[in-house]
């Protein structure tokens, strides 16, 4: 069974920096697309990053300063690394795992808070 | 800045059929973009329902189907069931990013 389990995610002072992390279980790893998305409170859905299977990073302008995606094939973890971390970074953070036949998604996990205080 | 634009809101009788359309500031959206549909109820992480276009996952209803409609990428329900009521957001590929739709409030009533 693909299980996706965020943590690391909590409350945290303006200008802080935060590593969230999703363990990955049921497939391989390191065959997969991983991807981040967020979603502030009442608002939609945000992509704010993806890791390819050799480790190629892409993000949207937005977070492209701030947010670093990473993989460890090895522990089966992806991670998020938030810097500078602003009000509008409040949110639930959900990773998801690419499709292998074509770019897509298909499983989630059920994501982790992070508050941003001031 | 690239914007996807879906209906703010709709409204479907049970039983009824209904289709959530995906547009994209850059032109027509095409397989190129391989649309991404998505379902979030309150509280719940979001589920993909389809993925490319028109692949459904093992999980997707089979009254739910995917397709591109008059250059945008469409989200069709047939028999619409109460359950069905959630919010759905539509995903599109430009090239290494994606950018998610604002989403689409469906109300069964």
């Amino acid at each position: 069974e693909v299980q996706l389990v965020e943590s690391g995610g909590g409350l945290v002072q303006w200008g802080g920096s935060l590593r969230l992390s999703c363990a990955a279980s049921g497939f391989t790893f390191r065959s997969y697309y991983m991807h981040w998305v967020r979603q502030g409170i009442g608002k939609g859905l945000e992509w704010v990053s993806g890791v390819g299977t050799v480790g190629d990073t892409f993000y949207p302008g937005s977070v492209k300063d701030r947010f670093t995606i990473s993989r460890d094939n090895a522990k089966n973890t992806l991670y998020l690394q938030i810097n500078s971390l602003r009000a509008e970074d409040t949110a639930v953070y959900y990773c998801g795992r690419g499709t292998t036949a074509a770019p897509g998604t298909d499983y989630w996990g059920q994501g982790t808070l992070v508050t941003v205080s001031s | 800045q690239t914007v996807v634009t879906q209906e703010p809101s709709l409204t479907v009788s049970p039983g009824g059929t209904v289709t959530l359309t995906c547009a994209s500031s850059t032109g027509a959206v095409t397989s190129g973009y391989y649309p991404n549909w998505f379902q979030q109820k309150p509280g719940q992480a979001p589920r993909t329902l389809i993925y490319s276009t028109n692949n459904k996952h093992s999980w997707t209803p089979a009254r739910f189907s995917g397709s591109l409609l008059g250059g945008k990428a469409a989200l069709t329900l047939s028999g619409v069931q109460p359950e069905d009521e959630a919010e759905y957001y539509c995903l599109l590929y430009y090239g290494a990013n994606w950018e998610f739709g604002g989403g689409t409030k469906l109300t069964v009533l």
